[in-house]
């Protein structure tokens, strides 16, 4: 079982470049996150999907957008990045009974230059 | 709005030594409480849970008790190793407000020296 795979590991992008991060799990979950890590800030929530077909805004959504057109994919896009978009994204996902319970993916490291 | 802090870190200690990870929190339901460890170069997996007041989350040899009286739920190990050295992130799911959220600590880096 490979739970949640994200794509690419690491990306440089130029500033103003379109971007997108893959995710995709394999556990059925219902719902799923992405959030961004940065040092001295934690883990700050962008996006989440409850089921397929919804989602809604976390903390962070600004420059962010994301679908659900599946249980399994959950991809984010930046439409225009930008630099202060530079750090680590971490996708996740969970069982509508336990929300709490969330299984992470390996992140991907992205710099905005 | 639901908030998590915890102790701000590096926190370094020596093979063996006890440790003790601070956190608390605020919630305006009946939250769970996590705590979550990631590992160098890798995502966050979770440690330990506890669903109400008093109860013991325990794994691995760390423990966390759910302390509604003092809204806190600290993390501690009686003898810690070198593999435990990661960051921890203490962090709450309000099932009454934001269903499916997980709102998280700015976590503590814990590194174990031999």
């Amino acid at each position: 079982i490979a739970g949640i795979t994200q794509a690419p590991t690491s990306q440089i992008l130029a500033a103003g470049r379109r971007m997108t991060l893959r995710c995709t799990q394999d556990m059925r979950h219902n719902a799923m996150y992405w959030y961004r890590q940065d040092l001295g800030l934690g883990l700050r929530l962008i996006h989440y999907s409850n089921t397929a077909g919804t989602t809604g805004k976390g903390e962070v959504p600004d420059g962010y957008s994301v679908s659900r057109a599946n249980t399994d994919d959950f991809p984010l896009t930046l439409a225009s990045a930008v630099p202060s978009q530079t750090s680590v994204y971490f996708c996740a996902s969970s069982e509508f009974l336990t929300p709490g319970r969330q299984y992470f993916g390996p992140g991907t490291r992205l710099t905005v230059l | 709005g639901d908030s998590v802090t915890q102790m701000e870190g590096p926190v370094t200690l020596s093979e063996e030594a006890f440790l003790t990870i601070n956190c608390t929190y605020t919630a305006t339901g009946y939250p769970s409480l996590f705590w979550y460890v990631q590992y160098p170069g890798e995502g966050l997996q979770l440690l330990l849970k506890a669903t109400k007041a008093d109860d013991k989350g325990s794994n691995k040899g760390f423990e966390a008790t759910y302390r509604k009286e003092t809204t806190s739920f600290h993390l501690e190990k009686g003898s810690v190793q070198v593999s435990d050295s990661a960051v921890y992130f203490c962090a709450l799911s309000d099932l009454r407000g934001s269903n499916y959220k997980l709102t998280f600590g700015k976590g503590t880096l814990l590194t174990v020296n031999p």
